[in-house]
């Protein structure tokens, strides 16, 4: 089966660590995301990458790190200079980044601290 | 910049009522504007994705219909069920980099 999958589902921090969330796509896309949505709120773009080895800020980077190694994997770490980061996270990939793409979103991290 | 607006932030209907989601932008020139559903602790499913060129797409039981100059995107849902309560998100396309700015969702429930 083709899609997107997120690990772990739950995932708990003490302050002052770094914690990584893992995104891996098998549908070939060459454009992956990172948005983080709080309670009762639209999503908020993380950052975003359109080619392996290559990635851009989003609204709301700060606090944040990605890594795009390989075109299937686009990992998120959440360091400690990240004030706030309770919230579910959700990795996106489309076909290409382009402006007629679908968005296809992956199942979600919620991330509490503790 | 871009905002994004949905109005009611939340909708209670009996089963088989037609209903109507809005979605409001601040700035016309987007590239497309798409609708996705979020059930509770899920992610997004795509429903629609209107191109900018377009006015209106259709799927199943679902319409939506894009009017750049006024700047409103609806999300008709024809005799809704039960199954259809979620929260319904739209998302405007701003950027040659296919960027997404989301409007914070309207919570659908439809009651049997």
């Amino acid at each position: 089966d083709g899609g997107i999958t997120q690990s772990p589902k739950y995932l708990f921090r003490k302050e002052g660590q770094n914690v990584t969330l893992s995104c891996e796509q098998n549908l070939n896309h060459d454009a992956m995301y990172w948005y983080r949505q709080d309670p009762g709120q639209g999503l908020r773009l993380i950052y975003y990458s359109q080619i392996v080895n290559d990635f851009q800020k989003g609204d709301i980077a700060e606090g944040y790190s990605v890594s795009r190694e390989k075109k299937e994997s686009f990992p998120l770490t959440v360091t400690s200079a990240q004030k706030n980061p309770t919230a579910f996270y959700l990795c996106a990939s489309s076909i290409s980044g382009g402006t007629v793409d679908t968005q296809y979103f992956g199942p979600g991290t919620r991330l509490t601290v503790l | 910049k871009q905002e994004v607006t949905q109005i009611p932030a939340a909708l209670s209907v009996p089963e088989g009522e037609n209903l109507v989601l809005n979605c409001s932008f601040t700035d016309s020139a987007i590239y497309n504007l798409q609708w996705f559903r979020q059930d509770p602790g899920k992610g997004l499913t795509s429903l629609l994705l209107i191109q900018s060129s377009q006015r209106e797409q259709t799927s199943g039981r679902l319409n939506a219909s894009l009017d750049k100059s006024s700047g409103r995107s609806t999300l008709y849902i024809a005799a809704s069920q039960p199954g259809d309560s979620a929260t319904y998100l739209c998302a405007a396309t701003q950027g040659s980099q296919g960027n997404l700015i989301f409007g914070k969702g309207t919570k659908l429930s439809v009651k049997p």
